[in-house]
């Protein structure tokens, strides 16, 4: 079973531009969950989609926002982008349910200039 | 609410020697925790979890961890490193419809 896949891997931006990032989710996983990693924040949780539903959210921005399709592929995008968005974004797919292990992708490297 | 404190960010071991990464977490609701690893330019991949059951709990690459009710603690150990062991490792306790990561421990493995 393929894992969970994320594109682009790396991309380059300058400050004030959007930014889309795509994740499709491990086949049969409903939940898709997005995390921000700094080297000064650490991992932090963006947001959970579930059947195309936000589900829960973390301490972000209006700016940060995503979206969830009816095939579990979510999408999460960055508008006026800062030099501060400049981190690691991982995706992570599960079945559903607070039990349900966490299967994270390889991730997108931001760089914000 | 739930958090995670890892209590080392740097440790560093010989090969083949003994290692524990220490993990101490907070939760008001059933705990499910998580170990998981990053190495260089990479996603997180899955060592081991608890969810239920025993506490002595078996993950992959030769990795074990220990959930301990009374002291918080959820540490990982491992009897013999080997260089390819050398990444970055998180804990993790999962809340409501999120996992709360501690900040990482940077495992060095000299030879």
């Amino acid at each position: 079973k393929a894992g969970v896949t994320q594109t682009p891997r790396y991309l380059i931006k300058t400050r004030g531009q959007q930014v889309t990032l795509s994740c499709s989710p491990i086949s049969g996983h409903r939940s898709v969950s997005w995390y921000q990693q700094t080297p000064g924040q650490g991992l932090q949780f963006l947001f959970e989609y579930f059947s195309e539903t936000q589900r829960n959210k973390g301490n972000f921005p209006g700016r940060f926002s995503g979206r969830q399709f009816s095939n579990s592929r979510s999408e999460m995008n960055v508008s006026t982008l800062e030099l501060g968005d400049s981190a690691l974004y991982l995706c992570a797919s599960s079945l559903e349910g607070r039990k349900e292990t966490q299967y994270f992708g390889p991730g997108t490297r931001l760089l914000v200039l | 609410a739930q958090s995670v404190t890892q209590l080392d960010s740097q440790v560093p071991v010989f090969e083949e020697a003994p290692v524990e990464l220490r993990c101490n977490y907070s939760s008001s609701v059933s705990v499910y925790l998580f170990w998981y690893v990053q190495y260089p330019n990479q996603g997180l991949q899955l060592l081991l979890k608890y969810l239920s059951g025993s506490t002595l709990v078996k993950g992959i690459n030769g990795f074990e961890a220990e959930f301990n009710k009374s002291q918080t603690s959820f540490h990982l150990r491992k009897p013999s490193v080997h260089i390819s062991d050398t990444a970055e490792y998180f804990c993790a306790v999962r809340g409501a419809q999120k996992l709360v990561f501690g900040q990482g421990t940077r495992l060095t493995i000299n030879p």
